[in-house]
């Protein structure tokens, strides 16, 4: 596997379901990174990730938790979600102060 | 704060054709980085080309290029002989000086740009 990877590609999850989202990066980087993109909205940055320590919290709702075990590795574990969460979420990396590169995303469904 | 404008939701062209996508940012830093991503129907988000501020040339990537306009604020997407394959959605994105890891990207709202056979 090359680049920035993803998993799943596609969730359908109940509100009362708990799941996580999986990025991986294959490319040396040490900053990671959750977007989010909902219909007719810009993407929204959620976290980020700079060498396992997390230096920013876009006010996200504590229903998304991410987790990142080290630099190639980052997860968004979400628990009780609401049907307006359903949205593309996209996982991203760079080196410091470089260009972000994206993974595929994962398409979700809160029903 | 950052803001990122693209006044053009959609566009279409004739394949072969030169297409020019609009994108306007507000900010007070004098050191930053421009970027055009694209999106086509696969949701992957591929960066096109990549402006740094402090730079006077403009960025060019084969069929790709910007005309930057730091004064104005002004960072255009200038795609030639235009493929098929460049049907997607484009956005513009605004990223902050590097900060020790905080690097963060502001996106525009994106323009659906269609090549039409």
């Amino acid at each position: 596997e090359t680049g920035v990877t993803q998993t799943p590609r596609h969730l359908v999850m109940g509100m009362t379901n708990k799941k996580s989202l999986k990025c991986e990066q294959h490319l040396g980087h040490n900053a990671m990174y959750w977007y989010k993109q909902s219909a007719k909205k810009p993407l929204e940055l959620m976290f980020v990730y700079n060498f396992k320590e997390q230096t920013e919290n876009n006010s996200v709702p504590s229903r998304f938790s991410p987790e990142c075990p080290n630099s190639s590795h980052l997860f968004l574990h979400l628990h009780t979600l609401q049907p307006e969460d359903s949205a593309l979420y996209l996982c991203a990396s760079s080196l410091q102060g470089g260009t972000q590169y994206f993974g595929p995303g994962t398409r979700l469904l809160v029903l | 704060a950052q803001t990122v404008t693209q006044s053009q939701p959609e566009m279409s062209v004739q394949e072969a054709e030169t297409v020019t996508l609009s994108c306007t940012y507000d900010t007070s830093e004098n050191n930053y980085y421009l970027f055009w991503y694209k999106q086509p129907p696969s949701r992957q988000m591929i960066l096109v080309i990549r402006q740094e501020a402090y730079k006077q040339q403009n960025a060019t990537e084969n069929r790709f290029s910007v005309n930057f306009q730091k004064a104005a604020k002004s960072f255009s997407l200038k795609i030639s002989d235009s493929q098929l394959g460049d049907t997607a959605m484009y956005f513009c994105a605004f990223m902050n000086p590097p900060n020790f890891g905080n690097e963060k990207l502001t996106f525009g709202t994106g323009t659906r740009l269609t090549i039409i056979p």
